[in-house]
C-alpha cells in the first residue's frame, strides 16, 4: 500500500541533543500526525497539525505542517533515554479518504 | 472504557484456522481503523470504517480477511485458513473525525503467531 517517506530510518544521538525527522509525500496532505510507540506498545499520538505552516509544540517536541503540504518535521529538543522509541509520521488526506498512511518509522536510540 | 480495547493480546493459532480479532473503539469515535504490523516494520493499513459509509477496504491483503463493523461501534477482524505470513500486530484505532479532526488513537494491538 501507499507510504509516505519518512527519514532517517534510525539515528543514535546523545542524551542532551535535539534531534530532527521528516516526512514527505508525493500527495498533498490535510492532516498531519505525529506517533510515538514504545515496544509492545500501540502507537500513542504526539502531535496533530492541520494548516499548512502550522507550527505547534508539545514539550520539548515541536512539529510543523509543510507549506506545500506534502511535508512535515518532527523536532525534539534536549533529548532523554525515555525518548528511545519508533516515530512515526501519518497523513490523511481528508474528505472521503479517510485512512490514514504511515511512514515507516524512524528508530531513536539515545546513548546514556 | 476511555481508550480503545483490542481482544486477544496474544493468540497462537495452527496454520490452516480462522481467527477473530475485537476492537472496541472510544465510545462515540465514528471512525475506525485496522492496521498490520510486521516486526520491526511500519503501520500496514488494512481497512477504514467510517459512519454508516462502505468501508475502504484497499489495503486487505487477499480474500482470507475480511471485518465488520456492528452497530457503528465494535469490529471484528477475521482471518481465515491463517498462513504463517500473517503472523504480526493488528493495530486498531478510531477516531472522532469532527470537524477536520482525525486524530487517531489506538488500542495495545493482537499479536498475532501462525505455528
Amino acid at each position: 500500500g501507499q507510504q509516505l517517506n519518512q527519514s532517517p530510518q534510525s539515528m543514535f544521538i546523545q542524551e542532551g541533543e535535539d534531534v530532527s525527522m521528516n516526512c514527505t509525500s508525493s500527495s498533498i496532505f490535510n492532516t498531519w500526525l505525529w506517533y510515538k510507540q514504545d515496544p509492545g506498545e500501540g502507537p500513542v499520538l504526539l502531535i496533530a497539525l492541520y494548516k499548512a505552516g502550522e507550527l505547534t509544540s508539545n514539550g520539548r517536541l515541536t512539529a510543523q505542517f509543510g507549506i506545500t503540504r506534502k511535508d512535515s518535521f518532527l523536532n525534539i529538543s534536549a533529548s532523554i533515554p525515555s525518548d528511545v522509541g519508533i516515530y512515526f509520521c501519518a497523513g490523511n488526506y481528508g474528505g472521503s479518504q479517510g485512512n490514514l498512511i504511515f511512514g515507516k518509522g524512524t528508530k531513536l536510540s539515545v546513548k546514556p | 472504557g476511555a481508550g480503545v480495547s483490542q481482544s486477544p493480546s496474544n493468540k497462537v493459532t495452527e496454520k490452516g484456522k480462522d481467527v477473530e480479532l475485537r476492537c472496541d473503539p472510544i465510545s462515540g469515535h465514528t471512525a475506525l481503523y485496522w492496521y498490520r504490523q510486521s516486526l520491526g516494520q511500519g503501520l500496514e493499513f488494512l481497512i477504514y470504517f467510517q459512519g454508516n459509509s462502505a468501508p475502504d477496504k484497499s489495503g486487505l491483503p487477499s480474500d482470507r480477511f475480511s471485518a465488520e463493523r456492528t452497530g457503528g461501534s465494535v469490529s471484528t477482524l477475521t482471518i481465515q485458513r491463517t498462513q504463517q505470513e500473517d503472523s504480526a500486530v493488528y493495530l486498531c484505532a478510531s477516531s472522532l473525525v469532527a470537524r477536520g479532526n482525525t486524530e487517531a488513537f489506538f488500542g495495545q494491538g493482537t499479536r498475532l503467531t501462525v505455528v
